[in-house]
């Protein structure tokens, strides 16, 4: 059974380029969260998506930052004009369902930098 | 808003020994509560929950952990330490008054097992 699968694993990207990030949930989930972590720091929330829909976005810089979930395929988190404070771990998790007590299974994260 | 203090941004033990890893936390709704476990370059695995049941809650690897609502903590323990222990450790509450588990996490405490 594959768990949750990221890709790439690292990224490296220069300022004002465009950052792709891929989240395939595992097998039967269809609710994805996108967490943030910057170096020495915990995990912070930045998205919550269901397919085709985007059900809170609360954690995501308004600008420059989107996320999808499509009806096929991984989602994509995509960071437009990189800038230096992007470098960062991105995790995507899911889960089967939305409750307070449904797990959530992480991959193993992209670790992009910024040069 | 819920929010989690994690005391100690390192805890060193020895192997064979005792571990303890604060966590406290604050949430204005009754909380879920999560310990999850980091290893280098890798995503979080689950390590244990409390989602009002027990509150006493035994996890994978030996660890277990307490909710003490009148000291508002979630420590996790282990009684004898073992060199795999050796990881970072996070823990995260889920507040009641969003529809769905949008965990916040703390900053982490590293744990460091020497021989």
């Amino acid at each position: 059974n594959a768990g949750v699968m990221q890709n790439p694993r690292h990224l490296v990207r220069r300022r004002g380029q465009e950052a792709r990030l891929r989240c395939s949930p595992m097998k039967g989930h269809s609710h994805v969260y996108w967490y943030r972590q910057l170096p020495e720091e915990g995990l912070k929330f930045m998205v919550y998506l269901q397919k085709e829909n985007i059900i809170d976005e609360s954690g995501m810089p308004k600008e420059r930052f989107s996320a999808e979930f499509p009806k096929e395929g991984p989602s994509i988190l995509r960071i437009q004009q990189v800038v230096r404070g992007d470098s960062a771990a991105y995790f995507c998790a899911s889960s089967t369902g939305q409750g307070r007590d449904q797990p959530q299974h992480f991959g193993d994260g992209t670790r992009l930098s910024i040069l | 808003a819920q929010s989690v203090t994690q005391l100690g941004s390192h805890v060193s033990v020895s192997e064979g020994a005792l571990v303890l890893l604060r966590c406290n936390y604050s949430s204005s709704v009754p909380p879920y509560l999560f310990w999850y476990v980091q290893y280098p370059n890798q995503g979080l695995q689950l390590l244990l929950k409390y989602t009002s049941a027990a509150t006493l809650v035994k996890g994978i690897n030996g660890f277990e952990a307490e909710f003490k609502k009148s000291e508002t903590s979630f420590h996790l323990t282990k009684p004898s330490a073992h060199m795999s222990d050796a990881a970072e450790y996070f823990c995260a509450v889920s507040g009641m008054n969003t529809g769905f588990q949008k965990l916040v996490f703390g900053t982490g405490t590293r744990l460091l097992v020497s021989p």
